[in-house]
């Protein structure tokens, strides 16, 4: 099946600091998503992102689908970007997801 | 719009007890998915279901775990004889079709099982 990495598996940073977070995969596809699970577990849509770039606010994403990769650019972090990004692509029927980076943001 | 929704938020079983989760998908959405998340790991695909249809169960563990998607109704996984090692939080997703691989799988707030 199919493989996702994610880097680095975890990054502690400063308020204010910017970062990127990367997703490669093994194989071609066409649906490939970021989610930000917070604290409390909750898993929240970030990205619908099979190839190009899109920004929300201070989230942005990019993704080379013929290199099989994506990028995840938090900006200007805040406390509350504090969690675990996963990125995850559509093999089948199913989301295969990665390991996930731990992301805490300190005051 | 509500979003996807699950109950129980949380679920606290003895060994050998059954537990069953519910998960009603988002307004328009006929297509249901559930993940598991163990401790300290990222989520993994278990059963994917149309309305009184299982169409995926390939990560479903072969015994005790049952899903259901019925005609009315929420969706249903039913865990038989919970074992500590079904300790996890299972979420639920849903998407409009599953016909097209464009299509964005909306995530439940989750229900976190502890077997004790």
């Amino acid at each position: 099946g199919i493989q996702v990495e994610q880097s680095p598996p975890d990054l502690i940073l400063q308020e204010g600091a910017n970062s990127t977070l990367r997703c490669n995969f093994s194989d071609s596809v066409n649906n490939l998503q970021w989610f930000h699970q917070n604290p409390w577990g909750q898993l929240i849509n970030l990205f619908y992102i099979p190839s190009g770039t899109k920004q929300n606010g201070r989230l942005s994403a990019t993704t080379v689908a013929t290199e099989r990769y994506s990028l995840l650019y938090i900006s200007s972090s805040q406390t509350t970007d504090s969690g675990v990004y996963f990125c995850a692509v559509l093999y089948g029927n199913k989301l295969v997801f990665g390991a996930g980076t731990i992301l805490r943001v300190k005051s | 719009n509500a979003g996807v929704m699950q109950n129980p938020r949380h679920l606290v079983r003895r060994r050998g007890q059954e537990a069953r989760l519910r998960c009603s998908p988002m307004k328009g959405h006929s297509h249901v998915y559930w993940y598991r998340q163990l401790p300290e790991e990222g989520l993994k695909f278990m059963v994917y279901l149309q309305k009184e249809n299982i169409i995926d169960e390939s990560g479903m563990p072969k015994e005790r775990f049952s899903a259901e998607f019925p005609k009315e109704g929420p969706s249903i996984l039913r865990i038989q004889q919970v074992v500590r090692g079904d300790s996890a939080a299972y979420f639920c997703a849903s998407s409009p079709t599953g016909t097209s691989d464009q299509e964005t799988q909306y995530f439940g707030p989750g229900t976190r099982l502890l077997v004790l």
